[in-house]
């Protein structure tokens, strides 16, 4: 199993471009979650998605920030216009949510750097 | 609303000292409490707790709950500096949909 996979790994972007990170959660698994982490705050859930639906996207800081789950395999998060204080490592994780074992697997993360 | 507090926020310690992060929650609901550990990359899994007073151990940590005062324990023995990194603490609030409730993480250095 290949784990969550994210691309790109790192992105340096200026200030009013356009980013969009993507993801793919591990086969089988059906809820998937964007977190962003930064010294200041640590680990934010951004919003989470069960079976492709948005389930709660409370944690979405603005409307410069919109994610897709258009399937099972593949959701995307786009920062537009992005700003520097969107630096940040951002995470995407899946697990198998409807059974007891509630473990998420983490990708490797996004890290992004906003000028 | 759920929140999970971590202490300390930071720990340095030497190589061979013993170390204990705590993890203390507030949460609506519980269905259990994970561990992860997080190095220079993503947030990896080391234990996940569900009932009270059952220690779960792998080599050198080991963590424990307690569900009447609301809070968990890692320990880890005889350091080693591959031990440093981040230690996270989250709580499944339960219900089989809801995402895990992080704390900030507690940063450990081991050195030599």
């Amino acid at each position: 199993d290949a784990g969550v996979i994210q691309s790109p790994r790192h992105e340096v972007t200026e200030m009013g471009q356009e980013v969009t990170l993507r993801c793919k959660p591990i086969s089988g698994h059906n809820s998937l979650f964007w977190y962003r982490q930064t010294m200041m705050r640590g680990l934010e859930l951004l919003i989470y998605f069960n079976n492709n639906v948005p389930i709660d996207d409370s944690g979405m800081p603005e409307d410069r920030f919109s994610a897709k789950m258009p399937n099972a395999s593949f959701s995307t998060l786009k920062i537009q216009p992005s700003e520097p204080r969107d630096s940040a490592v951002y995470f995407c994780a899946s697990s198998k949510s409807g059974t007891f074992y509630n473990e998420q697997f983490f990708g490797p993360g996004t890290r992004l750097t906003v000028l | 609303e759920d929140k999970v507090v971590q202490s300390p926020l930071s720990l340095v310690v030497h190589e061979g000292d013993t170390v204990t992060l705590n993890c203390s929650y507030e949460v609506t609901n519980f269905r259990s409490l994970l561990w992860y550990k997080q190095e220079k990359k993503a947030p990896t899994f080391l234990f996940m707790l569900t009932s009270s007073g059952i220690e779960k151990k792998s080599g050198r940590l080991s963590s424990i709950l307690d569900k009447k005062e609301l809070f968990s324990i890692l320990n880890i023995t005889a350091t080693q500096t591959g031990d440093s990194a981040v230690y996270l603490c989250a709580v499944d609030p339960g219900s089989g949909n809801t995402p895990l409730v992080f704390g900030k993480g507690t940063r450990l250095s081991v050195i030599a």
